[in-house]
């Protein structure tokens, strides 16, 4: 199983950017057999899906959050990462990145290995 | 999105004895063309990520004990530990991968009586 690794601010005032990265070892991000996105958990929401994206890019986002998230693939650092603009309290959660065997379009799939999590506070 | 409704929120089941979860989804998540069901469960205890235990609606991940079983079809789903241990005390999520956005639901906790 490839190991997954969140890195981030664990704070972020509203109305700036939440950005994070996902490091990927022992396995590599341009495997075209996995989505490689991020997942959101907080008390109110539940687990959420942000988005998800093959290796070259063309990502699929939540609809709720598509016009603030924006995924982004570094192959040569084997990186992912998030940036969510505009965020507000309600945007605090612990974050996941996951990866995601291809089952079909982008925006499905099960999560087969996890992030260990980050967790973001929105707060001023 | 497709609705994913977990039952009970909560159980308390004595060790050694049998945890049944439900979980129904507000549309079908059987593909016709491949007669699959598009259906994940997970397992989450505190301050760890979820983890996958059942795919395709009852194939287990790779190393998770076989007391842990996967059914049912179309909507109506069931997550059964066949003799709870110590152990599987934790969170249970289902979760849809039929159609986009994946979605999860509320999850349900057992605990040991």
């Amino acid at each position: 199983q490839p190991q997954l690794q969140e890195s981030g601010p664990g704070l972020v005032k509203p109305s700036e950017t939440l950005s994070l990265i996902c490091t990927v070892s022992d396995d590599s991000i341009s495997n075209s057999a996995y989505f490689w996105g991020w997942i959101r958990q907080s008390p109110g929401k539940g687990l959420e899906l942000i988005g998800n994206t093959y290796y070259y890019g063309d990502a699929y986002y939540n609809p709720p959050l598509r016009s603030r998230a924006t995924i982004s693939v570094d192959t040569a650092k084997n990186q992912f990462s998030l940036r969510l603009t505009s965020v507000t309290a309600a945007d605090t959660a612990v974050y996941y990145c996951a990866r995601t065997p291809v089952t079909g379009d982008r925006g499905r799939g099960y999560v087969d290995s996890w992030g260990q999590g980050t967790l973001v506070a929105v707060s001023s | 999105d497709i609705v994913m409704t977990q039952s009970p929120d909560s159980l308390a089941v004595s060790l050694g004895e049998r945890a049944t979860i439900n979980c129904k989804s507000s549309q079908n998540v059987l593909y016709s063309v491949d007669q699959k069901n598009y259906l994940a469960w997970y397992q989450q205890k505190p301050g760890q990520p979820p983890k996958l235990i059942i795919y395709w609606a009852s194939t287990r991940e790779s190393g998770v004990p076989d007391r842990f079983s996967g059914s049912g079809s179309g909507t109506d789903f069931t997550l059964t530990i066949s003799s709870l241990q110590a152990e599987d005390v934790a969170l249970y999520y289902c979760q849809q991968y039929y159609s986009p956005p994946l979605t999860f639901g509320g999850g349900t906790k057992v605990e040991v009586k």
